[in-house]
């Protein structure tokens, strides 16, 4: 069956302006969740979706948002952007418990910011 | 709050030596851990994962690793590694709820001929 899928899969932006990146997860799979991967600080857990309410949410100003559908695709907002939010992005998908479901992750949409 | 910690950033062994890479939970409670790995330019893609029953986990691509709650470990290890082999490694433990991920810092495998 198809992957998780993220587009784009490369994004340049400037600063000051606002981006939303798309998600795709596997077919059934209820759970979304996105993560920020830098240099600097690793990976870091964004948000968790699970049938269209947030279920999660990690250490990131408000300017980070996201949503999901009815068909649980999840889109992540960032509004005025800033030079540190150059990174990839990593949505992940999986079934209802983290514990006995693989969680797949996407390639990742690589954004830049200038 | 549960944490991992993954001691190298890199590691370099000749191709077919044995690959050990560390991973150091912090918790009293026997946790769930995960090892993931990252290749160039993609997501990251599961390897193996702890959850409960035998302490040796056996996942892809020929690694596995051994739960040690006396030592808190979660190493992970091949006995031979490949040039494919070539990746970043990330120890991971479920936190908040037990529905994301609390990853590692990552260790930067490199083989070399």
């Amino acid at each position: 069956k198809a992957g998780v899928t993220q587009t784009p899969r490369y994004l340049i932006k400037t600063r000051g302006q606002q981006v939303t990146l798309s998600c795709s997860p596997i077919s059934g799979h209820r759970s979304v969740s996105w993560y920020q991967q830098t240099p600097g600080q690793g990976l870091q857990f964004l948000f968790e979706y699970f049938s269209e309410t947030q279920r999660n949410k990690g250490n990131f100003p408000g300017r980070f948002s996201g949503r999901q559908f009815s068909n649980s695709r999840s889109e992540m907002n960032v509004s005025t952007l800033e030079l540190g939010d150059s990174a990839l992005y990593l949505c992940a998908s999986r079934g209802d418990s983290l514990i006995t479901d693989t969680q797949y992750f996407g390639p990742g949409t690589r954004l830049t910011v200038l | 709050a549960q944490s991992v910690t993954q001691l190298g950033s890199h590691v370099s062994v000749s191709e077919g030596a044995l690959v050990l890479l560390r991973c150091n939970y912090s918790s009293s409670v026997p946790p769930y851990l995960f090892w993931y790995v990252q290749y160039p330019n993609q997501g990251l893609q599961l390897l193996l994962k702890y959850t409960t029953g035998a302490t040796l986990v056996k996942g892809i691509n020929g690694f596995e690793a051994e739960f040690k709650k006396s030592e808190t470990s979660f190493h992970l290890t091949k006995p031979s590694a490949h040039m494919s082999d070539a990746a970043e490694y990330f120890c991971a433990v479920p936190t908040g709820g037990g529905n994301k991920l609390t990853f590692g810092t990552g260790t930067q495998l490199k083989v070399e001929l």
